[in-house]
Order: C-alpha cells, then structure tokens, then sequence
C-alpha cells in the first residue's frame, strides 16, 4: 500500500519570503508524484506532477518540486510567495498502473500574510 | 486541460432523503472515476473507484448501498447518497481519469448539507 505523509499541517510566512513544503511517501512500487492546490469551497487544481524523466518540475506560477528517490520526498518550493498563493496544498501519489486512484497527504495550509 | 464538471455544487436536504451528484468529463472519455470525501480542514479520503460499465469498487468502510455508484457512458459518472443522515454531511469531489495524459483532472466538488 501507499501512504503519503505531509510533514507541516500549517504554514504561515509572509509575503515574498521563500517557503516549502515537505512531503514524503512510502511505496513499495514506483508511483507517480503530484502536488495540488485548493482555494476555499473550491475543487483541486493540479499544480506539478513528476511521471518520468527530470526529477525537478516547475509550474506556470512560480512553484518547482523535486523528486527524490532515495529520500522518498517529492518537496514542494516556491522562491517568493504571494498573498495570491494562501490555499491547502495537497501531495498525492499513484502507482504507476492505469486507473489507480491518487493516495492524498493531509494537507498543508500555507497562509501568506504582508 | 481537460474539464469536469459537478452538479450540483451546493445541496441541502432533508434526512432520510437521497440526493444524487453527477459527475461529467466535458472534454474527453474517461474509462475510470474516482469519488472523493473530504471534512473540514481534512485530506480527500477515497470512497470508490467507478469505471464505465461495471460495478464501482469501494474502499474499506465505505458502504456500497449507502453510496450509489454508476458509470453509465464514458462521460458520466453518478453518486447517489441514499437515505442521509447529517453525518454523511460533507464536500464530495469526483475526478476523471483521462487516460492520455495519465492525469486525473477533479470536479470543482459539492457541499452535501444534510439537515
């Protein structure tokens, strides 16, 4: 089984200072590792995902993550926050298989205040 | 990206009624859905796999004649709460798996509000 584990249920900074967000997962079989913003009463939006290849990805907005295999870590990164970004931030994983579900961390509130 | 739509977003009901959220892929075929549950302040907790055709699979603890599934068309995908009670009170979040881009894309969610 797979199990995702998000170190920080909350974390506050302010505003342009750098932030990350830890998440670290447990499978016994490769799996793929995504990282999902959701703004209030809203549904998840994908924010990066690693499928293969270079372990370091970068979203549109500022956000990168790098997979680490042998950590077992897939740490959420962003330079310079913004007020903009205040939302939960869910890792997810799922096997590399088709049709598996995602596997969700608990979540990490990230609160950007100036 | 592609695109799935819940409906309704927001529904509050009597308890001992059944309500029924339709999930739909607007932009692509999806063989394979997935419904979610989340509480306040909580991660989304898997309720049951849907695919197209068959009869959904359900995690552990989750009870299938509560919990209404069915994947008629490859675009639609239905859950039924059937005879709710408050406790089943929750966001409700479908996801549709598009099989070319290895991604699950998520429905904006639905507020279950059972009075």
């Amino acid at each position: 089984a797979q199990s995702v584990t998000q170190l920080d249920s909350q974390v506050p900074v302010f505003e342009e200072a750098p932030v990350e967000l830890r998440c670290n997962y447990s499978s016994s079989v490769s799996v793929y590792l995504f990282w999902y913003v959701q703004y209030p009463n809203q549904g998840l939006q994908l924010l990066l995902k690693y499928l293969s290849g270079s372990t370091l990805v970068k979203s549109i907005n500022g956000f990168e993550a790098e997979f680490n295999k042998s950590q077992t870590s897939f740490h959420l990164r962003k330079p310079s926050v913004h007020i903009s970004d205040t939302a939960e931030y869910f890792c997810a994983v799922s096997v590399i298989q088709a049709g598996t579900a995602l596997i969700f961390g608990k979540g990490t509130t990230l609160s950007v205040s100036s | 990206g592609a695109v799935v739509s819940q409906h309704p977003s927001r529904v509050i009901c009597k308890s001992g009624t059944s309500v029924k959220i339709e999930c739909r892929s607007l932009d692509f075929q999806a063989t394979t859905m997935f419904w979610y549950r989340q509480f306040p302040k909580q991660s989304l907790m898997l309720m049951a796999t849907s695919n197209e055709g068959s009869k959904a699979t359900y995690e552990q603890g989750v009870e299938k004649d509560k919990f209404l599934i069915n994947h008629a068309s490859l675009t639609l995908s239905t859950l039924t709460v059937t005879s709710a009670h408050p406790e089943d009170s929750s966001f409700y979040i479908c996801s549709a798996r598009d099989p070319a881009l290895r991604e699950q894309f998520f429905g904006p969610g639905t507020r279950l509000t059972v009075l």
